[in-house]
């Protein structure tokens, strides 16, 4: 069945890397994403990988994609109180977005 | 950038009355929109799929009669709550997809629904 898991909570301080993961179970999915949602709003797409990719790296962002586990991450660097907020992994199954529970990611100054 | 835009933002009502939620494609025309339902920190559940002119695709355990869904035109789409009643209460939100990148998903910010 179609089940995207992510850890709940990471606590990180202002200026470490934090490290969000997310194992999906389709393993045709032509595409896998990390959303983020700050409070009452709605999803900014971050960034995604295309699956024959096994990195991907943007600005302060860098998405590692193992497929042989099923395994997705998001490492932000420089981690900024800005950062604070829910971030979502999502999978392409059947045209259709299957989002992981998301991960509240609270940065302490 | 592409932009969706959802009206209203938040929206109370009374246990019995409709709801009607708008999501509008601003510069891209929407071949398909999703909506989406979200409870309090809990992830997106897909309500919902429609195609422009067609009828809506629903997901399982989603109650047809109860959420309306029109896709009249190629930038916008609507979600009616019929009857609503307080567990209906939930953040609502719709994506669009189109003629910009087959595969992407671009996010309205949601409309908040309070049923008394």
């Amino acid at each position: 069945g179609e089940d995207v898991e992510q850890s709940l909570f990471l606590s990180v301080r202002e200026g470490d890397s934090s490290v969000i993961n997310c194992t999906y179970t389709d393993s045709s999915s032509t595409y896998l994403y990390w959303y983020k949602q700050e409070p009452g709003a709605g999803l900014q797409l971050l960034t995604y990988i295309f699956s024959n990719m096994d990195m991907k790296q943007d600005q302060r962002l860098t998405v590692l994609l193992n497929k042989k586990d099923k395994h997705l991450s998001l490492r932000i660097a420089d981690t900024q109180t800005g950062d604070s907020a829910i971030y979502f992994c999502a999978e392409d199954s059947s045209y259709k977005l299957i989002f992981g529970s998301g991960t509240r990611l609270l940065v302490r100054p | 950038g592409a932009v969706v835009s959802q009206h209203p933002s938040r929206v109370i009502c009374k246990s019995g009355t409709s709801v009607k939620i708008e999501c509008r494609s601003l510069d891209f025309q929407a071949t398909t929109m999703f909506w989406y339902r979200q409870f309090p920190k809990q992830s997106l559940m897909l309500m919902a799929t429609s195609n422009e002119g067609s009828k809506a695709t629903y997901e399982q355990g989603v109650e047809k009669d109860k959420f309306l869904i029109n896709h009249a035109s190629l930038t916008l789409s609507t979600l009616t709550v019929t009857s609503a009643h307080p567990e209906d209460s939930s953040f609502y939100i719709c994506s669009a997809r189109g003629t910009i990148t087959y595969n992407e998903q671009f996010f309205g910010p949601g409309t908040r629904l309070t049923v008394l």
